[in-house]
Order: C-alpha cells, then sequence, then structure tokens
C-alpha cells in the first residue's frame, strides 16, 4: 500500500531561519512521482516540485532545495532563510507511474503547517 | 493562463439537503479530479475524469455522491442527501496530457453541513 508520513504537524521559526519539512513514502513501485504542494491560507493547493524515482538528484531552486534520497524513502524539503509569506501548510504527495497517458491519483500526506515570525 | 475554477466557494447546508459544486478546469487539461479535504489532513481522491470518462471512482461514496462531467469539460460534484461527516472543503484540479504532469488545484468549495 502507498504512504505518505509527515512527522511534523506544526513548525514555528523566525523569519530568516533555515527549515526542513520532512516526508517519508512507502510503496511498492520501482516507478513512481514525489511531490510537493503548498497550500497558502487562500486555500488553494500551489505546485511545488515533481520529482521521479529514478532521479535522485537533489534540486534547487531559490530559497528552496529538495533532497531525495532512496535508501531511506524520504524526501525532505529545505527553506533558506524562511520569510512570512513562507506561512503555509506544505503538502507531500506520491504517485503510481502505472496510469498509462496521464498522472496516477495523489496521495498525500497530511501536511506540516509552517508558521513563519517576522 | 486561468486557473481552475470552482463555484461556489463556499455553502452551508443542513443535514439531508442536496448541494453541488461546479469546476472548471484549465482549458487543454483532459484529465479532471475531485478531493475532498477534511480540516487538519492531506486532499483524498473522490473521483478521477479522462476526458468525460470516469476512470477512477472507486474511492466515492456512490449512495450519496454522483458527479458528471459533459463534453469532457466542466464537472459537476453532487451529493444528495448531505450528512454532517460531507462538512470538508472540496478541490478540484485538472492536469494536461502526459505521464507526469502536475496537477493545478482550484481554490475549493467549503462545505458546512449543519
Amino acid at each position: 500500500a502507498q504512504k505518505v508520513t509527515q512527522a511534523q504537524t506544526e513548525i514555528s521559526v523566525v523569519e530568516k531561519e533555515d527549515v526542513t519539512l520532512d516526508c517519508v513514502y512507502e510503496t511498492r513501485d520501482t516507478t513512481y512521482y514525489l511531490f510537493w504542494y503548498k497550500q497558502p491560507p487562500s486555500g488553494e493547493l500551489v505546485f511545488l516540485i515533481r520529482r521521479n524515482s529514478f532521479d535522485e538528484q537533489n534540486e534547487i531552486s531559490g530559497r528552496y532545495s529538495w533532497n531525495f534520497q532512496k535508501s531511506t524513502s524520504s524526501f525532505n524539503f529545505t527553506i533558506t532563510a524562511s520569510q512570512v509569506v513562507d506561512s503555509a501548510v506544505y503538502f507531500c504527495a506520491l504517485s503510481e507511474a502505472r496510469y498509462g497517458g496521464s498522472q496516477g491519483n495523489l496521495i498525500f500526506g497530511k501536511g506540516t503547517k509552517l508558521s513563519v515570525k517576522p | 493562463e486561468a486557473g481552475v475554477v470552482q463555484s461556489p466557494r463556499y455553502k452551508i447546508i443542513e443535514k439531508k439537503q442536496p448541494v453541488a459544486f461546479w469546476c472548471n478546469p484549465i482549458s487543454g487539461h483532459n484529465t479532471l479530479y475531485w478531493y475532498r479535504q477534511n480540516l487538519g489532513q492531506g486532499p483524498e481522491l473522490l473521483i478521477r475524469y479522462e476526458n468525460e470518462e470516469a476512470v477512477d471512482d472507486s474511492q466515492l461514496p456512490k449512495d450519496r455522491f454522483s458527479a458528471e462531467r459533459l463534453k469532457g469539460v466542466d464537472s459537476t460534484l453532487k451529493i444528495q442527501p448531505a450528512e454532517l461527516g460531507d462538512s470538508a472543503v472540496y478541490l478540484c484540479a485538472s492536469s494536461s496530457p502526459g505521464y507526469n504532469s502536475p496537477l493545478h488545484f482550484g481554490n475549493g468549495t467549503r462545505l458546512t453541513v449543519t
């Protein structure tokens, strides 16, 4: 069975601190995709990143970076020099790759609420 | 490009009443999803459409929930009759053709059943 675990329910940091959001996943598939979404108070889920199971390269995008480690089934997300605008709920999600032609269903974790205080 | 549009934004109804939600996906996105998000939880899939065909509705409570996507564009999700436990945010998402295209979500409809 597929499962995504985000053990951190809430995190509070002061602006400019670095913060890492943890994500651990379970799947029996050898081909799968991992995602991070941001959900600000407005409610819309905003896509941040997609990573496939064959690409373990870490990725950096501005202040955001992602660390994918298949050996530990983890896909952690780090925000460097956090800002108040980063305050949101962040979801990690997993998708199987066996739905031919289109993306499979996303299995979401319960989310981590990040509060960045000025 | 315009995003996924959902309406209404909020809905309050009494239990046993019917309710319907509407979704207009991004133009050209042939895959449409309805997710339900309970308070403090991640979204859970209710139904997925490929064009006008429902290809995965295994998690849709079919005794009271129904959905349609006529002409493979807009979609409507209906609950009849609503129960207290149906209070949640109902999210619509769409994605373009392609094996790993990301999902684009709407703002959701927050349903409160009293």
